[in-house]
């Protein structure tokens, strides 16, 4: 099975700050690795796709880079709408699997 | 646009079996691939399992023995069934279009349903 190991857990930040995250997987799963936001109580939204396609009427802070088996998530200004949940998941041949999540919080 | 909606029981009984059905509005999955994904309170993102529109299916290997995804012959529902569940199955369930235009990520997602498992 492939894992993705996600990190930070938790990070605080203030608007405006630069916010990056990042999801390593444990095998080659070339670009296919999406990006979610979830807030409390909500379903899950589609951020960005094929590891760097943002996803339409998704804002163009965010973006999505990937270096081998390592991906980023950019958030290069934060905004009061985006403190969240934010998970990778790599969608590789037949399998899916999600990283455990990353909270930013109100620093 | 199409929409994705969960229903089903909001309690089951332990070594009972747990019933959804993910009802799509606005279209169909025709041509489209349908995951199921489950939130256990507090924690992350699990997944469950997809099926094609076609009916193949692949089920995460941790939960295979114990899980069936089927679609309608309209197209237009998708059902989760789990047996033999215990209290490590209360979750929130989601279904999900695995999009053609997203490659596959999940783009669409219905809100979710609260399911307890307890006698």
């Amino acid at each position: 099975d492939i894992q993705m190991t996600q990190s930070p857990s938790t990070l605080s930040a203030s608007v405006g700050d630069r916010v990056t995250i990042t999801c390593r997987a444990s095998q080659s799963i070339g670009i296919w690795l999406a990006w979610y936001q979830q807030k409390p109580g909500k379903a899950p939204k589609l951020l960005i796709y094929k590891a760097s396609s943002l996803e339409s009427g998704v804002p163009s802070r965010f973006s999505g880079s990937r270096s081998g088996t390592e991906f980023t998530l950019t958030i290069s200004s934060l905004q009061p709408d985006d403190f969240a949940t934010y998970y990778c998941q790599q969608y590789n041949s037949d399998s899916r699997t999600f990283g455990q999540g990353t909270k930013v919080e109100i620093k | 646009q199409v929409q994705l909606q969960e229903s089903g029981p909001g309690l089951v009984k332990p070594s009972e079996t747990l019933s959804l059905t993910c009802t799509v509005s606005g279209g169909s999955i025709n041509k489209d691939y349908c995951s199921w994904v489950r939130q256990s309170p507090g924690k992350g993102l699990e997944w469950i399992g997809y099926i094609y529109y076609s009916g193949n299916t692949k089920y995460n290997p941790s939960l295979e023995s114990r899980v069936t995804i089927s679609v309608d012959t309209s197209k237009t529902q998708i059902s989760l069934k789990l047996r033999s569940v215990t209290a490590e199955d209360t979750a929130v369930y989601y279904c999900a279009r695995e999009g053609g235009t997203s490659w596959r990520a999940f783009d669409i997602w219905g809100q979710g349903t609260l399911v307890t498992v307890s006698s």
